[in-house]
């Protein structure tokens, strides 16, 4: 199994501009995490979704950002348009229902 | 806030010798896990310890979970230089949800 497959690695943009992050979770999974990490915050939990389904995105900070799961094998995670303060890692994770998260290499957002 | 806190937050010491560390929760939980984080990377997962458990192992590594205090120690035997990184423990407050809440980590570096 390759594992959570997460893209760009690395993203660096202008202010204002879209970005778009990507994530393929291992098959047979039926949940998917969105996670931003930083310094001064740690692992925030963003959105999660069951079956495709979004369950909880409390952790969303503002319209600005959206997640979709169009199907069981791939999610998006938006932001539009992009701050300076979005910069971040953002990582994708996938379970098996009870089972432990499997994380995805991240991507590195830098917004300019 | 975060649900759990690691203590300390950096650790450095020789190969060969033992880390523990800590990690404090604040509500009752499902579940607790450990995770490592290599530079770079994104989160592995080490071990889960449910919360009916008071120990556990898995190699080199032990977990002890005291639900009385809402504390969780991870202790790393005989210690490498490849044992160097971030060590997060995360808490699953909903079982049928597996929405896990992680710590700030604590950073730890073997010397060789």
């Amino acid at each position: 199994d390759a594992g959570v497959i997460q893209s760009p690695r690395h993203e660096v943009t202008e202010m204002g501009q879209e970005v778009t992050l990507r994530c393929k979770p291992i098959s047979g999974h039926d949940y998917l995490f969105w996670y931003r990490q930083t310094m001064m915050r740690g692992l925030e939990l963003l959105i999660y979704f069951n079956n495709n389904v979004p369950i909880d995105d409390s952790g969303m900070p503002e319209d600005r950002f959206s997640a979709k799961m169009p199907n069981a094998s791939f999610s998006t995670l938006k932001i539009q348009p992009s701050e300076p303060r979005d910069s971040a890692v953002y990582f994708c994770a996938s379970s098996f229902f009870r089972s432990p998260l499997h994380f995805g290499n991240g991507t590195r957002l830098t917004v300019t | 806030s975060q649900q759990g806190e690691e203590d300390p937050q950096a650790l450095s010491i020789q190969e060969g010798e033992n880390a523990t560390m800590n990690c404090s929760y604040k509500t009752s939980i499902n579940n607790l896990q450990w995770y490592r984080q290599n530079s770079g990377r994104g989160l592995v997962h080490l071990i889960l310890i449910r919360s009916n458990e008071r120990e556990k192992h898995s190699g080199r590594l032990r977990v002890t979970l005291d639900t009385s205090k809402k504390s969780s120690s991870l202790l790393i035997t005989a210690s490498r230089a490849a044992d160097t990184a971030s060590y997060f423990c995360a808490t699953d407050v909903n079982t049928n949800a597996g929405k896990s809440t992680f710590g700030d980590g604590t950073t730890l570096t073997v010397k060789p």
